[in-house]
């Protein structure tokens, strides 16, 4: 079966850096996605990889590494409104563009 | 303008009953999603349609039958439903390119409660 495992919830605080873990052991991989959503909304997409190594977009990097079954999300510059549900999704070889999500971790970010 | 909407947004139901949720995309794609989101916030699919043809189909109850008339809309209708049916119900849609993953953008969700 597939099992993505991420962290349940973490805290950090405003103006700091936080990483948030995601590791993967599922039957194929054709890339790996993170979400963001906040409490009540949709899931927005934040970035993508399919290759190992680093995705920089702003405050947000993503690390990929498919050797390991491992990528994160680095938040930096924490901001109030960062305060959300992560999830981590990878998509399946040959599954359709399916999107298999771990649970998410819930980041609260305080003063 | 709303690139991915669905109605109703909220929903309360009697068990037993049947229902339908809508869901439109004006983006232009070609793929449309359903979702199921239980009270522990896990996101798990549900159906795929390409242009209209059913093309993931995970373990859901029969009782769950998706419809697509177009590739713009993609509905869901619920037989029976049941308490466990509980849960927010998203749609998503991405262009539906062969072969490579791609980002699906999610509708605002339906806030289904069974009583």
């Amino acid at each position: 079966g597939q099992n993505i495992d991420q962290p349940t919830e973490m805290t950090a605080t405003e103006g700091a850096i936080v990483q948030i873990n995601c590791t993967y052991q599922t039957s194929g991989f054709n890339g790996l996605f993170w979400y963001q959503q906040h409490a009540g909304e949709a899931p927005t997409f934040l970035s993508y990889n399919v290759l190992d190594g680093l995705e920089e977009k702003g405050r947000f990097s993503s690390f990929l590494s498919r050797s390991k079954g491992y990528s994160y999300l680095l938040l930096k510059e924490l901001q109030m409104k960062d305060s959300a549900s992560y999830l981590c999704a990878v998509s399946l070889a040959g599954g359709g563009n399916k999107l298999t999500f771990g649970t998410g971790t819930q980041l609260k970010v305080e003063l | 303008d709303t690139a991915v909407s669905q109605t109703p947004k909220y929903l309360v139901t009697q068990m037993g009953n049947d229902k339908s949720i809508k869901c439109e995309q004006n983006l232009g794609h070609d793929t449309m999603y359903w979702y199921k989101q239980d009270s522990k916030k896990f996101l798990k699919i549900m159906f795929s349609y390409n242009n209209k043809e059913l093309i993931i189909n995970e373990t859901v109850p029969n009782r769950f039958s998706p419809k697509s008339p177009d590739k713009a809309h993609l509905n869901l209708h619920i037989n029976s439903l049941e308490l466990g049916d509980s849960a927010v119900y998203f749609c998503a849609s991405s262009q539906g390119l062969a072969g490579k993953p791609e980002t699906q953008y999610f509708g605002p969700g339906t806030r289904l409660l069974v009583l």
